[in-house]
């Protein structure tokens, strides 16, 4: 069975900090993707990860993928209130039709 | 125009009723999803379909039934509604498969009193 555990679960920081969410499995995935959600909305895909060691940004959002395909990380720089949300990574692995999901990041920036 | 839409997107309802979501997607995608999410915020898939077809089925109580009179449309209708059935649901959608952006829906918040 393929996992992928997301950390840490909750994390409340200070504007203007800089923070790392990471997402691990010991499973090969073929691309990994990054979502967030904002309360009473349905997730929005930011990136999507493919090639082993790529490295995505997205203004102050740094997006990479591990070597071997089994990890990534989602650094943001000088966080601001409107990063607020649950950040959720997800993997294509065996299945065509069957996404593997993180236990999903709630990320607050405070003013 | 919205891309995936779920109606109802509130459903307060007593136990042992059934209940139905529907859920229309008009970006032309083949697979459609339905998810739960948990108070805890884990997203679960629920089941999949491509073209009409199940695909991906897992483990949920055969008290949920899902059916796509198109390629379009993904229903969900629940049966004998229990209190552990409260959650949100969620539908989306993409072209073919996972390794492609999925468009999710705005919900559904189920609550069974």
């Amino acid at each position: 069975t393929q996992l992928l555990e997301q950390s840490p679960q909750f994390l409340s920081i200070q504007e203007g900090e800089n923070l790392t969410v990471y997402c691990n499995s010991s499973s090969v995935f073929s691309s990994l993707q990054w979502y967030r959600q904002e309360p009473g909305e349905g997730p929005v895909l930011l990136v999507t990860v493919v090639t082993g060691g790529e490295v995505k940004k997205l203004k102050r959002l740094t997006f990479q993928f591990g070597d071997a395909r089994k990890d990534s990380s989602l650094h943001i720089t000088a966080a601001q209130p409107g990063d607020t949300g649950l950040y959720l990574c997800a993997g294509a692995g065996d299945s065509n039709y069957q996404l593997i999901w993180g236990a999903g990041t709630k990320l607050i920036i405070k003013p | 125009d919205t891309a995936v839409s779920q109606t109802p997107k509130y459903l307060v309802t007593q136990m042992g009723n059934d209940k139905s979501i529907k859920c229309e997607q008009n970006l032309g995608h083949d697979t459609m999803y339905w998810y739960k999410q948990d108070s805890k915020k884990f997203l679960k898939i629920m089941f999949s379909y491509n073209n009409k077809e199940l695909i991906i089925n897992e483990t949920v109580p055969n008290r949920f039934s899902p059916k796509s009179p198109d390629k379009a449309h993904l229903n969900l209708h629940i049966n004998s509604l229990e209190l552990g059935d409260s959650a949100v649901y969620f539908c989306a959608s993409s072209p073919v498969g996972v390794w492609e952006t999925q468009y999710f829906g705005p919900g559904t918040r189920l609550l069974v009193l």
